[in-house]
């Protein structure tokens, strides 16, 4: 089947604007993470569901960040007002497992956002 | 909250020669560290992972090693070939309050094999 999938893969925006990333999971995934990755950084935690409920957002750097996963499936992330520190890589990543365990992440090749 | 280190930053070998890395957490309550790899421009994947009570795990040219009293775990990989060349995240997973879904990523490892 096929593996996440995130759109768009890079995204060019004029800082102020508003942006919007896109990531289908795996099918059937219970959870689902959203990761920022700097340059030559390791990805950072932003945010995490479990089914449709946002169980932690406290990797978010600002309340310009909004994630939201309505039906427990595809998920968006949201950053309004971009800023040039929110240029980064967007990981979404996806677990069959519930938050109790720890396993396996299948990750999205990323959205590449620029902001100028 | 939970802290990785990683180390080294950078590691050049030649083919067949062995590579090791390593990694350090501050969260005596961490239970699950996984090795991920990236290749250039792609989605960093799974190579292998270790929970805590297991000390070592071998997967063919690829193993764990765990030392949860020093809070330390490393990745070892032998007969390097030009393939293994990406970089590579260790990372931690902390219980807390009976949920243990966050990962705390190092910061990365860049791995030239060469030919």
């Amino acid at each position: 089947g096929a593996g996440v999938s995130q759109s768009p893969r890079y995204k060019v925006a004029k800082r102020g604007q508003d942006v919007a990333l896109r990531c289908d999971p795996i099918s059937g995934h219970v959870s689902l993470f959203w990761y920022q990755q700097a340059l030559g950084q390791g990805p950072e935690f932003l945010t995490y569901f479990q089914n449709e409920a946002q169980l932690d957002k406290s990797g978010l750097p600002s309340d310009r960040f909004f994630a939201e996963r309505p039906e427990g499936s595809v998920s968006t992330l949201k950053i309004q007002r971009t800023q040039q520190e929110d240029s980064a890589v967007y990981l979404c990543a996806s677990s069959p497992r519930t938050s109790r365990v720890a396993g396996e992440l299948f990750f999205g090749e990323g959205s590449r956002l620029t902001v100028l | 909250g939970e802290n990785v280190e990683q180390h080294p930053s950078t590691l050049s070998v030649q083919e067949g020669d062995s590579a090791v890395i390593k990694c350090t957490y501050s969260d005596s309550a961490s239970n699950y560290f996984p090795w991920y790899k990236q290749e250039l421009g792609k989605r960093p994947q799974l190579i292998i992972d270790i929970r805590s009570n297991v000390g070592e795990k071998k997967d063919q040219r690829i193993a764990v090693t765990l030392n949860k009293t020093a809070k330390h775990f490393s990745l070892h990989i032998t007969e390097t070939q030009p393939e293994d060349s990406a970089v590579y995240f260790c990372a931690a997973s902390s219980n807390s309050g009976g949920s243990n879904y966050k990962l705390t990523f190092g910061k990365g490892t860049l791995l030239t094999v060469n030919p």
